[in-house]
């Protein structure tokens, strides 16, 4: 198993452009959650999803978007990207709010100028 | 306003010592608690989960709830200098996943 996979790793935006980042899990887990972290920072939930076609506001979804049609996928757009949404971007999956276990992707560390 | 709040840190300790961890939060309708090891430049790993009252040992780590104080920390025994790392606390409600800043630990050796 991949487990949590994001892309791209790295990525640098301009003001107002739009971009969307991937996850994608390949442990057909019903659970996924988008975070971002600034430097010395916790995560801050943005979106999570609870099943396909299901997906819900966390704490900080201002000028975010996403979808759920797959159990695997869960992408996360950014529309008319901001200096504010420089972040390093997390992707996690779980089984169920009932399990333990959130697995984290390794991240998409976003730019934007 | 839930929050979660811990000790930014830097906390040293020498190899071989206990680390204590120490978390509050003001949700008192949080269910589970969550602790969290990311080394610099990394994603979180889960170290530590508690859901009850008391006392829940993992190895080396053992992590202690008491909801009336809200009020959880991880005691990291015999540290070694690869626990170096941050620490979050993470702390769940009704799917509404809240984490603290982090503390940074690092071990001496």
């Amino acid at each position: 198993n991949a487990g949590v996979t994001q892309t791209p790793k790295f990525r640098i935006l301009k003001i107002g452009q739009s971009m969307t980042l991937q996850c994608t899990q390949d442990m057909n887990h019903n659970y996924m959650y988008w975070y971002r972290q600034d430097p010395g920072m916790g995560l801050k939930l943005i979106y999570y999803s609870v099943g396909a076609g299901i997906t819900d506001k966390g704490e900080v979804p201002n000028g975010y978007n996403v979808s759920r049609s797959t159990t695997e996928d869960f992408p996360l757009r950014l529309e008319l990207a901001a200096p504010s949404q420089t972040s390093v971007y997390f992707c996690a999956s779980q089984v169920t709010v009932s399990t333990d276990t959130q697995y984290f992707g390794p991240g998409t560390r976003l730019t934007v100028l | 306003q839930k929050e979660v709040e811990q000790n930014s840190g830097p906390l040293s300790v020498p190899e071989g010592a206990i680390a204590s961890l120490n978390c509050t939060y003001s949700d008192r309708g949080s269910q589970s608690f969550f602790w969290y090891r990311q080394y610099s430049g990394k994603s979180p790993e889960l170290i530590m989960f508690i859901y009850s009252n008391g006392d829940k040992e993992d190895g080396r780590f053992t992590a202690q709830l008491n909801k009336a104080s809200q009020y959880v920390s991880l005691l990291i025994r015999d540290s070694q200098p690869s626990d170096s790392a941050t620490y979050l606390c993470a702390v769940n409600s009704n799917n509404d996943m809240r984490f603290g800043a982090g503390t940074r630990l690092t071990v001496k050796p």
